[in-house]
């Protein structure tokens, strides 16, 4: 099984800043993987796909990047509504796995 | 716009079968090119991938949980159906319905329904 590893587990950042968030496959998934954003009790929701594509309704201020292992999802600025939990999934192989999150939290 | 619905018991007894079901509205089950979803969350925790039916009955599970899963869909009634045998307290989890666009990523999510395994 793809293990889906992400770092670090909570970022604290205060509104405005840049947030950085890494997602390492510990075997190659080239470019199938999808990022999702999870609010408090709620479902997660599709954020970005096939590595840097970004979902309908999130504004470009949500990138992303990498590739093989190594997987980046930057949020230029922060806004209120970006905290959240993110998590990383990759779609390469079988079983479809996830990461254990990275929670964004105000600073 | 699809929507998606858990319904089900939210406690189920040791050694028990887990039943839910995944309500489909906005959208008929049985078009386009989609695979119906199942997915837990652990209390606190990250995602687990459960399985998957396509309309037609085709179904592809988690090796780690294939023994105990089956998932069935009724296309009379826009629903996919999970069922989980000899469930124990590591069970207990929130689980979600999806729709997998067929691109292996989850476009549409119910609201989840939190599951225990408790006597």
């Amino acid at each position: 099984e793809m293990v889906m590893t992400q770092s670090p587990a909570t970022l604290s950042v205060s509104p405005g800043e840049r947030a950085t968030l890494s997602c390492r496959a510990s075997q190659s998934v080239t470019t199938n993987l999808a990022w999702y954003q999870q609010k408090p009790g709620q479902a997660p929701r599709l954020l970005i796909y096939g590595v840097s594509t970004r979902a309908t309704g999130f504004p470009a201020r949500f990138s992303g990047s990498g590739s093989e292992t190594e997987f980046t999802l930057t949020i230029s600025s922060l806004q209120s509504e970006d905290f959240a939990v993110y998590y990383c999934q990759q779609y390469n192989n079988w079983p479809l796995t996830f990461g254990g999150g990275t929670k964004v939290e105000i600073k | 716009q699809v929507q998606l619905q858990e319904s089900g018991p939210g406690l189920v007894k040791p050694s028990q079968t887990l039943s839910l079901t995944c309500t489909v509205s906005g959208g008929s089950i049985s078009s386009g090119n989609y695979y119906w979803t199942w997915i837990r969350q652990h209390p606190g925790k990250g995602l687990e991938w459960i399985g998957y039916i396509f309309y037609s009955g085709s179904t592809y599970y988690n090796p780690s949980l294939k023994s105990r899963v089956s998932i069935s869909v009724d296309t009379s009634k826009n629903q996919f159906s999970l069922k989980l045998s000899s469930v124990t307290a590591a069970d207990t989890a929130v689980y979600y319905c999806a729709r997998d666009r067929g691109l292996r990523t989850f476009d549409y999510w119910g609201q989840g329904t939190l599951v225990t395994v408790s006597s």
